[in-house]
């Protein structure tokens, strides 16, 4: 079975500071890997995804993540954070291989102080 | 494209109450899912359609869950005989196929059981 490991439940860090989400999977075969923003009340949105090819993957809003097979991690960068990126980070497994449910951690709040 | 839509977007329901939602997909995407995803949690499964057939159930979808997909098109996820644990975020999401794609989500319902 799939399953994904936020370690860092809350992280704050100052606007333009750089900006690292952790993320670990569990899957058998290669994984199809997604992170996902979420505003209070609001539904998913997707910030990049990873199927195959380039490790490094660029995203919306400026977002990078890159795929370490050896670590089966897939964290979530950003250089510089704006205000605007305070959200809830979702990391998210899926194997598409007759099953396409994804399989969702338990989400990293960020706060950004001035 | 005018997004996956959702509604209502609030809903206070008794204990013992049924209540139903509804979901609108993006036209052109022949897969719809449904997630549930309560307080500091990340979204879990209950079910996706391929058209209008339903091709997986979680089993978080007990008996007082129905799912319907009428035509292909909209979706209604039905709760009969609430109980307070069901109050949660009901997302629902839509994609153009199986595979490398990723989901498009919802604003989501939330739903509140007194």
């Amino acid at each position: 079975a799939q399953s994904v490991t936020q370690p860092d439940i809350h992280i704050t860090v100052s606007e333009g500071a750089s900006l690292e989400l952790r993320c670990n999977y569990s899957y058998g075969a290669t994984p199809y890997l997604f992170w996902y923003v979420q505003s209070p009340g609001q539904g998913l949105q997707l910030l990049l995804k990873y199927f195959s090819g380039d490790t490094l993957v660029q995203g919306i809003k400026g977002f990078e993540a890159e795929f370490k097979r050896s670590q089966s991690s897939f964290n979530l960068r950003k250089p510089s954070v704006h205000w605007s990126d305070a959200a809830e980070y979702f990391c998210a497994v899926g194997a598409f291989l007759g099953n396409e449910k994804l399989t969702f951690g338990t989400g990293t709040r960020l706060t950004i102080i001035p | 494209d005018t997004g996956v839509s959702q509604n209502p977007r609030h809903k206070i329901t008794k204990r013992g109450q049924n209540v139903t939602f509804r979901c609108d997909p993006i036209s052109e995407h022949n897969r719809l899912y449904w997630y549930r995803q309560t307080l500091g949690q990340g979204p879990e499964f209950l079910t996706y359609f391929q058209n209008e057939a339903q091709l997986e159930k979680s089993r978080l979808l007990s008996d007082r869950f129905s799912a319907e997909r009428p035509k292909g098109s909209f979706s209604t996820l039905e709760i009969q005989r609430t109980e307070q644990g069901d109050s949660a975020m009901y997302l629902c999401a839509s994609s153009p196929g199986g595979g490398p794609y990723g989901y498009t989500f919802g604003s989501g319902t939330r739903l509140t059981v007194v």
